[in-house]
């Protein structure tokens, strides 16, 4: 089925440890996006990828590197995890900046722990 | 700076009585207000596209209205499926998605 795969589902980690995040889509998409969505405050732009080879950074991009390896993949990448990096992260993509047709269409999620 | 607020944080209903969720927003050159559906678990799954004021679109049980300072989704006669959270995003000239907290529509049989 078409759409957008995050890996892993899960993941807990310990903190000072680091990990990266995957995410690929099969929509010929060239914007993406990391969300982190924490309970009270809603989803909030990590990073986004306007077009393959481009990132610039949203709301929270501390302690978060990303990668745009190519146009189906962009990687979200904690160096040294947090406990405050506890969240559910989700990626999207869309056709263009704005898909003025449907918005984002969004993977189904990492729920992140650390300990 | 883009914002959209959403009301009320959470939402009780008993099955078959209609309500409404209110999504305020503010944003320079408006692209689109999107509505989307979460399920526990699970990404947010794309509702509806709505583009200017005076514009209305139905699914099922739901109906999406536009005003130039808000938006409503409205739910008619709600059944246990119904029960998710609700989130609003407006799409402004930044090129990008703002999204409210959300609402938790929670419906009893």
């Amino acid at each position: 089925n078409a759409g957008v795969t995050q890996t892993p589902k899960f993941q807990v980690l310990k903190t000072g440890q680091s990990m990266t995040l995957q995410c690929a889509q099969d929509m010929n998409h060239n914007s993406m996006y990391w969300y982190r969505q924490d309970p009270g405050m809603g989803l909030r732009l990590i990073y986004y990828s306007a077009s393959e080879g481009t990132t610039d950074k949203g709301e929270v991009p501390n302690g978060y590197n990303v990668s745009r390896l190519n146009k189906r993949e962009f990687s979200l990448r904690l160096e040294s995890a947090a406990p405050s990096q506890t969240s559910v992260y989700f990626c999207a993509s869309s056709e263009d900046r704005v898909d003025t047709n449907y918005g984002y269409t969004f993977g189904s999620g990492t729920r992140l722990t650390v300990v | 700076e883009d914002q959209v607020t959403q009301s009320p944080e959470a939402l009780r209903l008993q099955e078959g009585e209609s309500s409404s969720l209110n999504c305020s927003y503010t944003v320079s050159g408006l692209r689109g207000l999107f509505w989307y559906r979460q399920d526990p678990g699970k990404g947010p799954e794309f509702l509806f596209t709505l583009y200017s004021a005076g514009e209305e679109k139905e699914k099922e049980r739901l109906k999406a209205t536009l005003t130039k300072k808000e938006s409503f989704l409205h739910i008619t006669a709600p059944k246990p499926e119904d029960s998710a959270t609700y989130l609003c995003g407006s799409g402004g000239s930044n090129y990008k998605l703002t999204f409210g907290k959300g609402t938790l529509l929670t419906v009893n049989p």
